[in-house]
């Protein structure tokens, strides 16, 4: 069964940094884009990053944008999200979901995690 | 960026009658390839959300024949044919063309 389980995320202060992990399984990893949703509490979906499947090409949203890394180790079928001068605002659960784009296979989301800032 | 709306933001509705749901993009999704690259998701109350339809008007695999996806270029509509209550939860059309944008959301719940 192809899933994605999620680790990582907590509380961190405003300014500080947190790293978000995310291991597959399941499918070929290194043939898919990778993504990264988020969810503020009682609000709607906001896409933050996503990645090519050879790891060599990463998007971000504006509100992340040079704050936030995305990033794969495909020897050890991985995502990761690196956030760095968090705000409070980027508190969320924050998924990590394999080709949002659905053609080729659904998407899958990982379980989820929370991410809370503040000091 | 590509920048998402939707109407109506709340629907509530009577099982058996139809819905649909409204998407609008500010440039158009169409790929060079003819697709239009307009997704819609619904996120059941305590769920991850799940897709529905992907490329406009292909139904996911395992997604019930009461969905249906419709339009082109900029407007995009979802219709349910006849509401169910497992149905209740929030629509979320999303554009894949260039990165990705989630619109803000439709809330359906059961009257």
């Amino acid at each position: 069964e192809a899933q994605l389980v999620q680790s990582g995320g907590g509380l961190a202060q405003p300014g500080g940094s947190l790293r978000l992990s995310c291991r597959a399984s399941g499918f070929t990893f290194s043939n898919y884009w990778m993504s990264w949703v988020r969810q503020a509490p009682g609000k709607g979906l906001e896409w933050v990053a996503m990645i090519t499947q050879d790891g060599r090409t990463a998007y971000y949203a504006d509100s992340v944008k040079g704050r936030f890394t995305i990033s794969t180790d495909n020897t050890e079928n991985s995502l990761h999200l690196h956030l760095s001068s968090l705000r409070a605002e980027d508190t969320a659960i924050y998924y990590c979901v394999r080709d949002l784009t659905g053609d080729r296979a659904p998407p899958i989301w990982g379980q989820g995690t929370m991410v809370t800032v503040s000091s | 960026e590509i920048v998402m709306s939707q109407s109506p933001l709340s629907l509530s509705v009577t099982p058996g009658e139809p819905a649909a749901i409204s998407c609008r993009s500010d440039q158009s999704l169409i790929h060079s390839n003819g697709h239009n690259y307009l997704n819609w998701f619904l996120q059941k109350p305590g769920q991850s959300p799940q897709l529905l339809i992907y490329l406009a008007s292909n139904r996911a695999p395992g997604v019930p024949d009461r969905f249906s996806g419709s339009g082109s270029g900029t407007d995009f509509t979802l219709n349910i044919s006849r509401v169910e209550a497992e149905d209740v939860g929030v629509y979320y059309c999303m554009q894949v063309l260039r990165t990705r944008t989630f619109g803000p959301g439709t809330k359906v719940d059961i009257k």
